[in-house]
């Protein structure tokens, strides 16, 4: 059964600070594997998805890697801003092929001070 | 840019009653899910659906849940008789290969 694992749970740091926000997953064999941002009480954003042939996918300040082998993936955001503040999920589908339903982990709340 | 519709945005019933949580799909996409979160928690798989019908669903879709596409827009969430650990967001996703978009969640309290 796969499982997702996000380390930290929660992280505050200054602003303009680069970090990294991990995820860990128990099956390797997914073909994606999905960054979501979720404001409080809002829904869930879409930031990157990686296909499990790509080792990495950026978008702006964010680059999400991913190695299958060791089932990681990271979250790297550049020059953080107060407005980065949210709780960032990752989710993976549970093997490769035959499911379309996302696993998520229970996230990493993110705090950036001004 | 094209977006996920839910509605109503918060439900309040009484334990028993039943609701219908709705919305509306980004328009050329072909899968639609149902999740939900209770709070604090995980976001969860509750239902997949493709080709009108169910394609997969989790063991907390019991014969209290049921979903429909009434019309070429809308995916529906029916509840028959909620229970108070109904109590939870609800979000409702869809996509056109992999990459999954969200709504923005019904939040239902059960009282």
């Amino acid at each position: 059964k796969q499982e997702v694992t996000q380390i930290p749970a929660a992280l505050s740091v200054p602003e303009g600070e680069n970090l990294v926000l991990n995820c860990s997953f128990t099956d390797s064999a997914i073909y994606n594997l999905q960054w979501f941002r979720q404001d409080p009480g809002k829904g869930l954003t879409s930031l990157l998805l990686i296909q499990s042939s790509q080792r990495e996918q950026t978008s702006g300040r964010l680059n999400a890697s991913l190695d299958k082998s060791s089932g990681r993936s990271t979250l790297y955001i550049a020059a953080s801003q107060p407005g980065d503040s949210a709780t960032y999920l990752c989710a993976v589908p549970p093997f490769q092929g035959g499911s379309e339903k996302l696993v998520f982990g229970k996230g990493t709340k993110l705090t950036v001070n001004p | 840019e094209p977006e996920v519709t839910q509605t109503p945005s918060h439900q309040v019933t009484q334990m028993g009653q039943e609701v219908i949580l709705r919305c509306v799909p980004i328009s050329n996409h072909l899968y639609f899910y149902w999740y939900r979160q209770i709070l604090g928690q995980k976001v969860e798989f509750l239902v997949s659906f493709y080709n009108n019908e169910i394609s997969e669903k989790s063991e907390i879709f019991d014969d209290q849940f049921s979903v429909e596409r009434p019309d070429g827009s809308n995916f529906t969430l029916k509840i028959r008789s909620t229970k108070l650990e109904d109590s939870a967001m609800y979000f409702c996703a869809s996509s056109r290969v992999y990459e999954q978009y969200f709504g923005p969640g019904t939040r239902l309290t059960v009282t």
